[in-house]
């Protein structure tokens, strides 16, 4: 799980409820993702950051929101216009080297299990 | 959207076989990766073969890159039963901040 750090490891959120999801990393990396993956699938992109106070939204997007106020931490929350939630969230990380398509593998953490109740 | 898709979804064999998975995608691309997942965990980085690369290895992992069918797939040989986690490939088609697209795994099962 590399110097990346996700909590917690289960959350359960009522309906109507925002949660925030924590990220955290120490290898100073430049780029950070957030990642959703239902039972079985792939992941699907969130949301992603280049740079401090900066970032794009993935393919999905709608329902969730994200900062980047500082290098070292990405946290997602989960509002309640995410009408199905329950998933689990993998956080990631990767370097810029510098330079057209230089950018490092993605580092992963060890993921948060949300579940709606 | 899922630009990789792997082949097969599940795979089981046993101990000391040679495993092959394969993955196929849509657009061009940057490079193509290969990730590990065991249950429930973060997924661990395996290789990256650039496009205009054919072939790399890393110990028991052999990878190949045909950009023409726009396809590549993973050896594991002489498995082990630790080997078992599902597989994704997922590619880089050179967008701004590194973005990956995942296909959906294959889960590989090695029985000892």
């Amino acid at each position: 799980d590399g110097g990346i750090t996700q909590s917690p490891k289960y959350l359960f959120r009522k309906e109507g409820q925002n949660v925030t999801l924590s990220c955290e990393q120490n290898l100073n990396h430049d780029a950070m993702y957030w990642y959703r993956q239902d039972p079985g699938q792939g992941l699907r992109l969130i949301y992603y950051s280049q740079i401090v106070n900066d970032f794009q939204k993935g393919d999905i997007a709608e329902g969730y929101s994200v900062s980047r106020e500082k290098k070292e931490s990405f946290p997602l929350t989960v509002t309640s216009a995410q009408k199905n939630p329950t998933a689990f969230y993998l956080c990631a990380s990767s370097i810029f080297f510098g330079g057209p398509a230089t950018w490092g593998e993605q580092f992963f953490g060890p993921g948060t299990r949300l579940t709606v109740l | 959207s899922q630009q990789g898709e792997e082949d097969p979804q599940a795979l089981s064999i046993q101990e000391g076989e040679n495993a092959t998975m394969n993955c196929s995608y849509k657009t061009s691309i940057n490079n193509l990766q290969w990730y590990r997942q065991n249950s429930g965990r973060g997924l661990v980085h395996l290789i990256l073969i650039r496009s205009n690369e054919r072939e790399k290895h890393s110990g028991r992992l052999r990878v190949t890159l045909d950009t023409s069918k726009k396809s590549s797939s993973l050896l594991i040989t002489a498995s082990r039963a630790a080997d078992t986690a599902s597989y994704f490939c997922a590619t880089d088609a050179g967008n701004a901040g590194n973005m990956l697209t995942f296909g959906g795994g294959t889960r590989l099962m090695v029985k000892p």
